[in-house]
């Protein structure tokens, strides 16, 4: 079965420190994918997305991911976290099939120390 | 100014009763959907709506009724047979492959 696999949990980095969120997909094609900010208690925002083309994406907020076919992964950077950047990321993809179904990994809670 | 709205913020009920989240969104899209999301669980789908009078469930329809009569509008009703309902509920519409999300509705039911 398709699922998006995001094996951390939470992560600390320091405030100006670089990020990396790691997200892993399980699909038979290339998929649609996409990462999503949600601070507590509101919506997701959409970050950024990767459908065709180059692999290395840019999004709001100073974040970028790289499309990685050969590792099946789509990795959330930012050079320079700052601590506004402290949220739940989810990364997410689009099962083809009639509907735009988004199947979510189980999410990775950012904390930042000054 | 687009966007989705889901009202109330904060919703309290006790067991034993239905209750209604209202999702209204002005960006013309077709498609909407209702997520329900749990402690380090993700997003799961509840229903999804492709067009007016149509829906269909989605992963965790149990429990859970939607109806979608107008383009804009798609609520959702937790009824008494949904045995777990306090949760955090966002709502999304759709243009494309991409989803919008509301601000959604937490919903804590004694």
């Amino acid at each position: 079965a398709q699922s998006v696999t995001q094996p951390d949990i939470h992560i600390t980095v320091s405030e100006g420190a670089s990020l990396e969120l790691r997200c892993n997909y399980s699909y038979g094609a290339t998929p649609y994918l996409f990462w999503y900010v949600q601070s507590p208690g509101q919506g997701l925002q959409l970050l950024l997305k990767y459908f065709s083309g180059d692999t290395l994406v840019q999004g709001i907020k100073g974040f970028e991911a790289e499309f990685k076919r050969s590792q099946s992964s789509f990795n959330l950077r930012k050079p320079s976290v700052h601590w506004s950047d402290a949220a739940e990321y989810f990364c997410a993809v689009v099962l083809s099939g009639g509907y735009n179904k988004l199947i979510f990994g189980a999410g990775t809670r950012l904390a930042v120390h000054p | 100014d687009g966007g989705i709205t889901q009202s109330p913020k904060y919703l309290f009920r006790k067991e034993g009763q239905n209750v209604t989240l209202s999702c209204e969104q002005n960006l013309n899209h077709d498609a909407m959907y209702w997520y329900r999301q749990d402690p380090g669980q993700g997003l799961r789908l509840i229903y999804y709506s492709q067009i007016v009078n149509d829906f269909q469930k989605g992963d965790i329809a149990e429990g859970y009724s939607v109806s979608r009569e107008k383009k804009e509008s798609f609520p959702l009703t937790v009824t008494s047979a949904q045995k777990n309902p306090t949760a955090f509920y966002l709502c999304a519409s759709g243009g494309g492959s991409e989803q919008y999300f509301g601000p959604g509705t937490r919903l804590t039911v004694t």
